[in-house]
């Protein structure tokens, strides 16, 4: 299947403190990716779908200025997490969108943030 | 509001029998159907998909069957073994843009 990096896989930070985390789709290009959260025991929350060339869009709740998305190519897409408090700390994975052949999410293979 | 649901948080096989995984969802606009396996802090991994056009889509061990008047899908692994013990997330989309609505998923246990 397609391939989706992630960096970093783990990140301890101060609280306070961005982090910036990366995607990349290794083998195809994506204009769409998206960037999931998951707590513990719970299912994938989608943040946001970044679209390459314009805007983020923010699922209800998520909020903007804190989780900065920014799409600059076709295989590229970042998050970071401005000012980090302790409650961000959590599984961060993206996913980028493939449209050739069948519609199909290939996800990276997660962050861990851990805000001290 | 779940739109996708897996009510099943757990299901334990024997080795070598079949894994039936389930799922339930209740948007008639969702066109698309993928299943995902995810290990412990990891991504998910692709596992298979269905179109509404389908009702059945097999991959060796995965097959995946669509019911849409029931609005139901399931995830069938033959013969299950132990590697296949992770979480399986069923997801669904519809419409142009493609982000996809999972379920909680399902954690799956084959014993030897």
């Amino acid at each position: 299947g397609a391939v989706v990096s992630q960096h970093p896989s783990r990140v301890i930070c101060k609280s306070g403190t961005s982090v910036k985390i990366e995607c990349r789709s290794l083998d195809f290009q994506a204009t769409t990716m998206f960037w999931y959260r998951q707590f513990p025991k719970q299912s994938l929350m989608l943040m946001a779908t970044s679209n390459e060339g314009s805007k983020a869009t923010y699922e209800q709740g998520v909020e903007k200025d804190k989780f900065l998305i920014n799409h600059a190519s076709l295989t590229l897409s970042t998050l970071t997490v401005t000012s980090a408090h302790p409650e961000d700390s959590s599984f961060y994975i993206c996913s980028a969108l493939h449209t050739s052949g069948v519609r199909t999410q290939y996800f990276g293979p997660g962050t861990r943030l851990l805000v001290l | 509001d779940q739109q996708v649901k897996q009510n099943s948080p757990s299901l334990s096989v024997q080795e070598g029998r079949i894994s039936i995984l389930n799922c339930d969802y209740t948007n008639s606009m969702f066109d698309y159907f993928l299943w995902y396996k995810k290990y412990p802090a990891e991504g998910p991994t692709f596992l298979i998909s269905i179109s509404s056009i389908k009702d059945k889509n097999e991959d060796g061990r995965f097959t995946v069957f669509l019911n849409k008047s029931a609005k139901h899908l399931s995830l069938h692994i033959v013969p299950s073994q132990p590697g296949d013990s992770a979480v399986y997330f069923c997801a669904a989309s519809g419409g142009s843009q493609g982000n996809l609505i999972f379920g909680k998923g399902t954690k799956l246990s084959v014993k030897p």
